[in-house]
């Protein structure tokens, strides 16, 4: 079946400092890859995604690269905000027929910290 | 001009109650989902409509019954409320054959007492 692994969390790090968060997936067929963003109290919000292996999707400073031969999708940061505290999740779409469904990794809590 | 609105934001509630959330998109997709968030952040696919039709139904108990009167709209009625009913229900669209992910709605925190 198709899945998603994001390392656990929570994340805790200082203003300005490299984020990484790790995301693997195993999927029958191509999916197309995404990162959603969780702020508190809030809904899903799509971050960035990418279609095909190779692609690099990128938005706010974020940046996450389609890796087919690694199956990954690792999310990064070079400077991190306060603002940017929330719960970040990984997910693949696979289309099956009229059945698309997007399947989500566990979230990884983020903390900046001023 | 929201895109995926649900209501209602809150809902309290007792054990044994019925109850109803409603979802309304104005996107113009032809397909719905509900989603359920627990309390680690989990989130798991409960149901999904394309244009009214039901495409994805996942093991979730038969007390939980969507209802798509068109294809904008995806109401999650709850029969027999449990305490393990309690969580963040997310709405959710999205067009079929596009890549571009979907659409969530705020969410609807239930809170079963």
């Amino acid at each position: 079946g198709n899945s998603v692994t994001q390392m656990e969390g929570p994340v805790t790090l200082s203003e300005e400092a490299f984020l990484t968060i790790n995301c693997t997936y195993t999927a029958t067929g191509y999916p197309s890859l995404f990162w959603y963003v969780q702020y508190p109290g809030e809904g899903l919000q799509l971050l960035l995604k990418a279609t095909k292996a190779d692609d690099k999707g990128s938005n706010k400073g974020f940046e996450a690269t389609y890796r087919k031969e690694t199956t990954s999708f690792h999310l990064e940061k070079g400077s991190v905000q306060v603002s940017d505290s929330a719960v970040y999740f990984c997910a693949l779409l696979i289309s099956s027929g009229s059945a698309r469904q997007l399947t989500f990794g566990s979230g990884t809590q983020l903390t900046v910290l001023p | 001009d929201t895109a995926v609105s649900q209501t209602p934001k809150y809902l309290v509630t007792q054990m044994g109650n019925d109850k109803s959330i409603k979802c309304e998109q104005n996107l113009g997709h032809d397909t719905m989902y509900w989603y359920k968030q627990d309390s680690k952040k989990f989130l798991k696919i409960m149901f999904s409509y394309n244009n009214k039709e039901l495409i994805i139904n996942e093991t979730v108990p038969n007390r939980f019954s969507p209802k798509s009167p068109d294809k904008a709209h995806l109401n999650l009625h709850i029969n027999s409320l449990e305490l393990g009913d309690s969580a963040v229900y997310f709405c959710a669209s999205s067009q079929h054959g596009t890549s571009y992910g979907y659409t969530f709605g705020s969410g609807t925190r239930l809170t079963v007492v």
